[in-house]
C-alpha cells in the first residue's frame, strides 16, 4: 500500500533563511511525487512534481524538491524564505506502476515564516 | 483560462438533511476528483469521475455519491448528513484520468458546516 508521511506538523523559519519541509513515502513500485500549497480559505495549488530523471525538481515561487530514492524522501526546499510563503504544505504520492492509482496526501506541514 | 470553480463556497445544513455540491473543471479537463479535508483526517479521496463514469472510489459510506455530466461538470451529494461531515470539500480536475504523472488542479472548495 502507498503512504506518505510529513513528520513535522509545523516548521518555523526566519525570513531570508533557507527552509526545508520534509516528506517520506512508501510505494510498491516507483513513485510519482507532488507538492501542493494551501493558503487560508483556498484550495490546493500545485507547486512541483517528480516523474523521472533529474532528482532535483524546480517548481513555482522559487521552491524545489530533491528526490532521494535510497531514503524514500522528497523534501521541499527554498534557499531564502519569504513571509508570503507561510501556508500549509502537502506532499503526495502515486504509485507509478498502477495507471489509475489514487493519489495519497500527507497530513500537511504548516510553514510559518517570521519577519 | 479559468480555474476550477466550486459552488457554493459556504453551506450550513442540519443533521439528517442532504446537500449537493457542484464543481466545474478547467475547460478541456475531463477528469474530476473529490476530496474531503478535515483537521483530524487531513485530505481524503472520495471519488473520481472521467467521461461520466466513476473510475475510482475512496473509503466513504454510500451516503456520499457523485456524478459527472457530459460537459465534465460534476456534482457531489451527501445524504443524511452527520456532524462529522463538516469539512472542506475540494474538487480537482485534470486533463486525463488522474493516474501516473497527471497533475490535478484544485478549486477553492466548499466549506460545509453541519449543525
Amino acid at each position: 500500500a502507498q503512504s506518505v508521511a510529513q513528520p513535522e506538523d509545523q516548521v518555523n523559519v526566519a525570513e531570508g533563511n533557507p527552509l526545508t519541509v520534509k516528506c517520506t513515502y512508501s510505494v510498491s513500485g516507483n513513485p510519482y511525487l507532488f507538492w501542493y500549497v494551501q493558503y487560508p480559505n483556498r484550495g490546493l495549488q500545485f507547486l512541483l512534481k517528480y516523474i523521472t530523471g533529474d532528482n532535483l525538481v524546480k517548481g513555482s515561487y522559487g521552491f524545489e524538491a530533491e528526490f532521494n530514492k535510497s531514503q524514500t524522501s522528497f523534501h521541499l526546499k527554498k534557499p531564502s524564505a519569504l513571509v508570503s510563503d507561510s501556508a500549509l504544505y502537502f506532499c503526495a504520492v502515486r504509485d507509478m506502476r498502477r495507471s489509475a492509482s489514487k493519489i495519497i496526501f500527507g497530513s500537511g506541514t504548516r510553514l510559518s515564516i517570521r519577519p | 483560462k479559468a480555474g476550477v470553480t466550486q459552488t457554493p463556497r459556504y453551506l450550513i445544513k442540519t443533521r439528517g438533511q442532504q446537500v449537493t455540491l457542484s464543481c466545474s473543471p478547467i475547460s478541456g479537463h475531463r477528469s474530476v476528483s473529490w476530496y474531503q479535508q478535515t483537521p483530524g483526517q487531513g485530505l481524503q479521496f472520495l471519488f473520481e469521475y472521467f467521461s461520466e463514469t466513476q473510475r475510482n472510489k475512496g473509503n466513504f459510506p454510500g451516503r456520499f455519491s457523485g456524478r459527472q455530466f457530459s460537459n465534465s461538470r460534476s456534482e457531489m451529494n451527501v445524504s443524511t448528513l452527520e456532524l462529522g461531515d463538516s469539512a472542506l470539500y475540494l474538487c480537482a480536475s485534470s486533463l486525463r484520468i488522474s493516474g501516473g504523472s497527471e497533475t490535478q488542479y484544485f478549486g477553492p472548495g466548499t466549506r460545509l458546516l453541519v449543525l
